[in-house]
């Protein structure tokens, strides 16, 4: 059976700290890794990552894939109020379908 | 706004009733993706249709059913309703169904069975 396992499950911080999340996955068919921020709803996507070794960027926020060891980071540097939320990884499983296995997420608290 | 269309927001109905979940992808999406979010059980894929047709499953009950209309747009029946299928659910689309298109989630529908 498929598996995404994140860590850690909730993380406090203060503004301006660095964090780094975690993913470790067994996929079958693994395709990509996907990072997603749910706030109140709906996850809304951040990153999509396909080889090991190259980082994505967007902002303070960045993403790297370890295909080798399975697992996945998301770095947040000088964090900020806004950046609350609950963080989700997903294996995507590819062949022809798409089905993404999610981990339960990390929820991440940013205080003043 | 992710262009992803979910109705009802929020629906509280009866153990053993029945609903319908209505979903409209984003324009020229033709893969819809449906998913529960419970709090013990996080995001769980439920089913994929791509172009009206079923592409994958995944932990749906047999209670459960879906489809995708012509016009792309995709329902998500539950019947015989119990407590524990209140839940989150997610509607979500991508271009195609393959690696390369991300996927984006529509804002959900909140079902409470009472």
């Amino acid at each position: 059976e498929d598996k995404v396992v994140q860590s850690p499950l909730s993380l406090v911080v203060h503004e301006g700290d660095t964090v780094t999340l975690n993913c470790s996955y067994e996929v079958t068919n693994f395709r990509s890794l996907l990072w997603y921020k749910q706030e109140k709803k709906a996850p809304t996507f951040l990153f999509m990552l396909t080889s090991s070794g190259i980082e994505k960027k967007s902002g303070r926020l960045s993403s790297i894939l370890d295909k080798k060891e399975l697992f996945s980071i998301l770095n947040i540097t000088a964090t900020q109020t806004g950046d609350s939320a609950v963080y989700l990884c997903a294996g995507g499983e590819g062949a022809g379908s798409y089905q993404l296995t999610f981990g339960k997420g990390t929820k991440l608290s940013v205080i003043p | 706004d992710s262009g992803v269309t979910q109705t009802p927001k929020h629906l509280i109905t009866a153990t053993g009733q029945r609903v319908t979940l209505r979903c409209s992808p984003r324009s020229g999406d033709l893969s819809v993706y449906w998913y529960q979010q419970s709090l013990d059980q996080g995001l769980q894929f439920l089913i994929q249709y791509y172009n009206g047709e079923e592409r994958a499953k995944g932990n749906i009950l047999e209670r459960f059913s879906a489809q995708q209309f012509p016009d792309l747009h995709s329902e998500l029946n539950l019947s015989s309703l119990e407590l524990g299928d209140s839940a989150l659910y997610f509607c979500a689309s991508s271009a195609q169904g393959v690696l390369g298109n991300t996927i984006y989630f529509g804002e959900g529908s909140w079902l409470t069975v009472v």
